[in-house]
């Protein structure tokens, strides 16, 4: 039982480069979500997803695309990275609507 | 949206003295509570969670929070401190608990 695992831990990208980040579950929990944490601003959701092929947008979606199409898996993509995107970004996921969220040990992304 | 407020971006205790870490939100509807720990290059764990069958809820790690809606408040506290107490602290709320909200954090520093 791995948990919640995320690919790759670091990453640098040049401006107007595009990427995902994976992240993957083996609870088979149905709530997934993207955060990125920024110092001094804690923790803002990006999207999140209550089940395969369900998605939506959280506090700060602009820039970044999410799809479901399976209970594990929930990839964040960046379309075209831009230096604002420079952050941590995590990945959690629960058993359903208030439940503990458990998160992935992060990505540590860098655009130049 | 729902908002949380951690007052005191940075605490400093003694080793053995009580721990007192505030978190207010804003919701006009019982919301779901959380305090997460985060230690350092490592993503969050669960401290604890209001549940609404207690107002007194324990934690892991001799950490506890009270409810008190009244003051909408949830802080954090834990009567002696250790050292491996030292780390970020995250305050979290929602509503609906598909959407969480989280505080801007604590990070606690334990002085020998």
């Amino acid at each position: 039982n791995a948990g919640v695992t995320q690919t790759p831990k670091f990453q640098v990208l040049k401006t107007g480069q595009s990427m995902t980040l994976q992240c993957a579950q083996d609870m088979n929990h149905e709530y997934m979500s993207w955060y990125r944490q920024d110092p001094g601003m804690g923790l803002r959701l990006i999207h999140y997803s209550v089940g395969a092929g369900i998605t939506d947008q959280g506090e700060v979606p602009n820039g970044y695309n999410v799809s479901r199409s399976t209970t594990e898996d929930f990839p964040l993509r960046l379309l075209s990275a831009a230096p604002s995107q420079t952050s941590v970004y995590f990945c959690a996921s629960a058993g359903g609507p208030g439940y503990e969220q458990y998160f992935g040990p992060g990505t540590r992304l860098t655009v130049t | 949206a729902q908002s949380v407020t951690q007052l005191g971006s940075h605490v400093s205790v003694s080793e053995g003295a009580l721990v007192l870490l505030r978190c207010n939100y804003s919701s006009s509807v019982p919301p779901y509570l959380f305090w997460y720990v985060q230690y350092p290059n490592q993503g969050l764990q669960l401290l604890l969670k209001y549940t609404s069958a207690a107002t007194l809820v324990k934690g892991i790690n001799g950490f506890e929070a009270e409810f008190k809606k009244s003051e909408t408040s949830f802080h954090l506290t834990k009567p002696s401190a250790h050292m491996s107490d030292a780390a970020e602290y995250f305050c979290a709320v929602s509503d609906t608990g598909n959407q969480f909200y989280f505080g801007t954090g604590t990070s606690l520093t334990v002085i020998p």
